[in-house]
């Protein structure tokens, strides 16, 4: 069976402090991979999504990065981390766009 | 431009009874319609969907009704529990995915 492991859970990070937040997809091949954010309270912003390795598409312009080193491994990165990166991150994955997405378990990334 | 217009953003419900959510889309494109229910700290799980070919679906307490024709589509949750307590959103997809704002539903003991 297909699971997504998205790690970590919280993250307590400093104002121009660098990030790396890591998903890898287990159980299937050439996934499409999303970041999402969710700001508290709020709906689910796209941030990033992928369709093969190296093939990032941005959907937001902002200070964060996205990269696909592997098949199955979604990275997201900032040099220099805002307050206004504050939120709920959640990967997700899906076959093909017909199809539902599933995500992960998330991160809440508190920028202080 | 909001692709996915859904509402009530809030939603307090007395247990045992029905909680509806509503969605409108423009796109007559899109071809498949998923609701997605979010418990706090968790998230987005599917929790059923359609296609416009037929006009509900049900899956327990769970049904969408969809009308193709007003291009809207609704979630029923029937009998509903406190665990049901959860912030809902709908979606609406073709070659890209679009989510409702999502709807945060209380269902009072």
């Amino acid at each position: 069976s297909q699971t997504i492991h998205q790690w970590p859970a919280t993250l307590v990070q400093p104002v121009g402090s660098p990030l790396s937040l890591e998903c890898t997809v287990e159980g299937t091949s050439n996934p499409n991979l999303y970041w999402y954010r969710q700001a508290a309270g709020r709906g689910l912003q796209l941030l990033f999504y992928s369709v093969g390795i190296g093939q990032i598409s941005s959907e937001v312009p902002q200070n964060l990065s996205a990269s696909r080193p592997q098949d199955r491994q979604f990275i997201l990165s900032s040099k220099k981390l805002l307050l206004s990166d504050s939120g709920f991150y959640l990967c997700a994955w899906s076959v093909g766009q017909a199809y539902g997405y599933t995500f992960g378990s998330g991160t809440r990334l508190t920028v202080v | 431009q909001q692709q996915v217009k859904q509402s009530p953003q809030s939603l307090i419900v007395q247990k045992g009874g029905i909680s509806i959510i509503n969605c409108a889309y423009e796109n007559t494109a899109f071809d498949y319609f998923p609701w997605y229910q979010q418990f706090p700290g968790k998230g987005p799980a599917l929790l059923i969907a359609i296609r416009p070919d037929v006009s509900e679906k049900k899956e327990g307490r769970f049904t969408i009704s969809f009308n193709k024709s007003a291009k809207q589509f609704s979630l029923h949750i029937m009998d509903s529990q406190p665990g049901d307590s959860a912030t809902y959103f709908c979606a609406a997809s073709s070659n890209q995915f679009y989510f409702g704002t999502g709807t945060s539903l209380t269902v009072i003991p």
